[in-house]
């Protein structure tokens, strides 16, 4: 099992150009999220999907656009990527149900806009 | 609005000592709270967790201690080790529903030889 994959693992983008953060789980997981880190910040929810066919906004969704092509996969989109958009960015699966699932964590795509 | 807080950005600690982790929190909806662990370029991984209608939580060398009355958890960490050296994330949730986590600022602990 891989767990839960993203790619890329680097990007550096200019103002204003546009890409899509690709994640993947293969553990049969309902809920998917996105998360950002920033320094002093912790992990802030960009956006979730609490099962297929559906999207939530989280705490910090302005800019950004997901979809969720089917079970396996969740994908975060930056339309016109802007210099505040510079973070970590960490997709992270669970199988919410009936009590608490944990959740679990991709290694992170490391994003630069310059 | 900061829902979660770890008011200690770093806290430093001597090998086989107790390291103490807190985390305070706003929202009185939260039913669990978790500690996630997270090592450079990687993931956050989930340590251990503890549910609102208990006050202790142990796994191990890890114990979580809740106190709801005064909406603050701890983490103990005993004996500390040198790879427990990473930046620690308290997290907050509730049950129902999609399970979204508000996390704290972290804690980075280093523990010397």
């Amino acid at each position: 099992n891989a767990g839960v994959t993203q790619t890329p693992k680097f990007q550096v983008l200019k103002t204003g150009q546009s890409m899509t953060l690709q994640c993947a789980q293969d553990m049969n997981h309902n809920s998917m999220y996105w998360y950002r880190q920033d320094p002093g910040m912790g992990l802030r929810l960009i956006y979730y999907s609490a099962s297929e066919g559906t999207t939530d906004k989280g705490e910090v969704p302005n800019g950004y656009n997901v979809s969720r092509l089917n079970k396996r996969e969740f994908s975060l989109r930056l339309e016109s990527a802007a210099p505040s958009q510079t973070s970590v960015y960490f997709c992270a699966s669970s199988d919410a149900g009936q009590g608490w699932n944990e959740q679990f964590f991709g290694p992170g795509t490391r994003l630069t806009v310059l | 609005d900061q829902q979660v807080k770890q008011n200690s950005p770093s806290l430093s600690v001597q090998e086989g000592r107790i390291s103490i982790l807190n985390c305070d929190y706003t929202n009185s909806m939260f039913d669990y709270f978790l500690w996630y662990k997270k090592y450079p370029a990687e993931g956050p991984t989930f340590l251990i967790s503890i549910s609102s209608i208990k006050d202790k939580n142990e796994d191990g060398r890890f114990t979580v201690f809740l106190n709801k009355s005064a909406k603050h958890l701890s983490l103990h960490i005993v004996p500390s080790q040198p790879g427990d050296s990473a930046v620690y994330f308290c997290a907050a949730s509730k049950i129902q529903g999609a399970q979204k986590l508000v996390f704290g600022q972290g804690t980075r602990l280093t523990i010397n030889p």
